[in-house]
């Protein structure tokens, strides 16, 4: 059983475009939803994270939309580089003793240039 | 450098051979997390620690598996008798959990396991 679904599985983008990948979850009691970016041959590292108090947040370049309602969250990478290709990760967490992270399948990006 | 290392960064062993896989978390963090991750999926949880002590392990860990975190340190994932289907990514992630607020997990860069 997924926990966490993410699509596309892949996306192309050209250099200066908006990149957007989907996250959708089933667990409510979900509270912490990170984006991890990942480089070949390189583990994951935290992007950006949000809680599902706030709908939206903005780092930099990189922006994430959360629907709680329709448990959906969404990574937005604006004026996209191609420095940005690499394989994105949601995940999701509940904050509790335990901090599981459930993460979802990737979305490559490639970036043109 | 004062990230999650890990070694070796690549094994090669054949089918029945026993394995162990070395993570160096960074320094005094409490937490300290095994993924495995298969091309094109996402990490999937194995087991954690909270100092030295391991509060969980997936279903993903079948009695082949063994972890250990002696005095809270760095940790040691063990697989016996390997099989083609171990054959993945073996991540380790630590993190320094202070019973509230945010769980960052800081990954390393894996260790990659082929089983021929």
């Amino acid at each position: 059983q997924q926990q966490v679904k993410q699509s596309p599985q892949s996306l192309i983008v050209q250099k200066g475009g908006i990149s957007i990948i989907n996250c959708a979850y089933e667990n409510t009691a979900f509270d912490y939803f990170p984006w991890y970016q990942q480089f070949p041959g390189k583990g994951p590292a935290l992007l950006i994270a949000i809680r599902p108090d706030v709908s939206e947040k903005k780092e930099g370049r990189f922006t994430i939309s959360f629907n709680k309602s329709a448990k959906q969250f969404s990574l937005h990478i604006m004026d996209s580089q191609p420095g940005d290709s690499a394989t994105y990760f949601c995940a999701a967490s509940k904050e509790d003793n335990f901090n599981k992270f459930y993460f979802g399948s990737g979305t490559k990006l490639n970036v043109k240039p | 450098d004062t990230g999650v290392s890990q070694n070796p960064r690549h094994k090669i062993t054949k089918r029945g051979q026993n394995v162990t896989f070395r993570c160096d978390p960074i320094s005094e963090h409490n937490r300290l997390y095994w993924y495995r991750q298969t091309l094109g999926q996402g990490p999937e949880f194995l087991t954690y620690f909270q100092n030295e002590a391991q509060l969980e392990k997936s279903r993903l860990l079948s009695d082949r598996f063994s972890a250990e975190r002696p005095k809270g340190s760095f940790s040691t994932l063990e697989i016996q008798r390997t099989e083609q289907g171990d054959s993945a990514m073996y991540l380790c992630a630590s993190s320094n959990f202070l019973g509230h607020g945010t769980n960052e997990q800081f990954f390393g860069p894996g260790t990659r396991l082929t089983v021929l």
